[in-house]
């Protein structure tokens, strides 16, 4: 098992593109998060699935983020229309229990 | 929702002194956990410490849930230990975790 892998490591995208981030959870997790780090700040929670339902999506950031894990393994996130604040550290984490999360290195996405 | 404050925000020591980290939270938590986030930004689960105490080498973590705060002691600190130190709470297993702004901590040889 190599743990949490997400791809790709580093995005830089012109303000307006739409972008997808991918995270491969560690295989018997069946609990996938998403969040978002801005400089200086902790990780920010942005959706979580169970399986491949997903359970929270209310603090997605507004309706241009969006995010799927349609066979209970990999997760996309979406941003559509990115713009210059969307620019942050975006880490998915998985877990088998709920409570102790492995987290993968990230996506660190820039827009110019 | 539950508010996360640690103190120090900066925290400069030289190689092989110790250390405290503070984590005060605003609410009763059913999980509490220490992550360490190395200078290429990797997160490493430190603690699960909901309440009592821990200790993982020179790492330990002591929870005091009734008073909502938790300590981390790095003992004998080396420049590896370097990093952002956060503290992550939540209210149970299918609520997220919350996090603190951290502790960023720096070792000098």
């Amino acid at each position: 098992d190599t743990g949490v892998s997400q791809d790709p490591r580093h995005k830089i995208t012109k303000r307006g593109q739409n972008v997808t981030f991918r995270c491969d959870p560690i295989s018997e997790h069946n609990r996938l998060y998403w969040y978002r780090q801005t400089l200086g700040q902790g990780p920010e929670f942005l959706t979580y699935f169970q399986n491949e339902a997903q359970l929270e999506k209310s603090r997605l950031l507004s309706d241009r983020f969006s995010a799927e894990r349609p066979k209970g393994s990999f997760s996309t996130l979406e941003i559509q229309r990115t713009e210059q604040g969307d620019s942050a550290m975006y880490l998915c984490a998985s877990s088998s229990d709920g409570l102790v999360g492995t987290f993968g290195s990230g996506t660190r996405l820039t827009v110019v | 929702g539950i508010q996360v404050e640690q103190s120090p925000p900066d925290l400069i020591l030289q190689e092989g002194a110790n250390s405290t980290l503070r984590c005060n939270f605003s609410d009763s938590v059913n999980n509490l956990q220490w992550f360490h986030q190395n200078p290429w930004g990797q997160l490493i689960n430190l603690f699960y410490i909901p309440s009592g105490t821990k200790q993982n080498g020179r790492l330990s973590a002591t929870t005091v849930a009734t008073e909502r705060y938790s300590l981390l002691y790095i003992s004998s600190s080396q420049t590896t230990d370097s990093g952002v130190y956060f503290c992550a709470v939540g209210e149970g297993g299918n609520t997220p975790l919350v996090f603190g702004k951290g502790t960023r901590l720096s070792v000098i040889a």
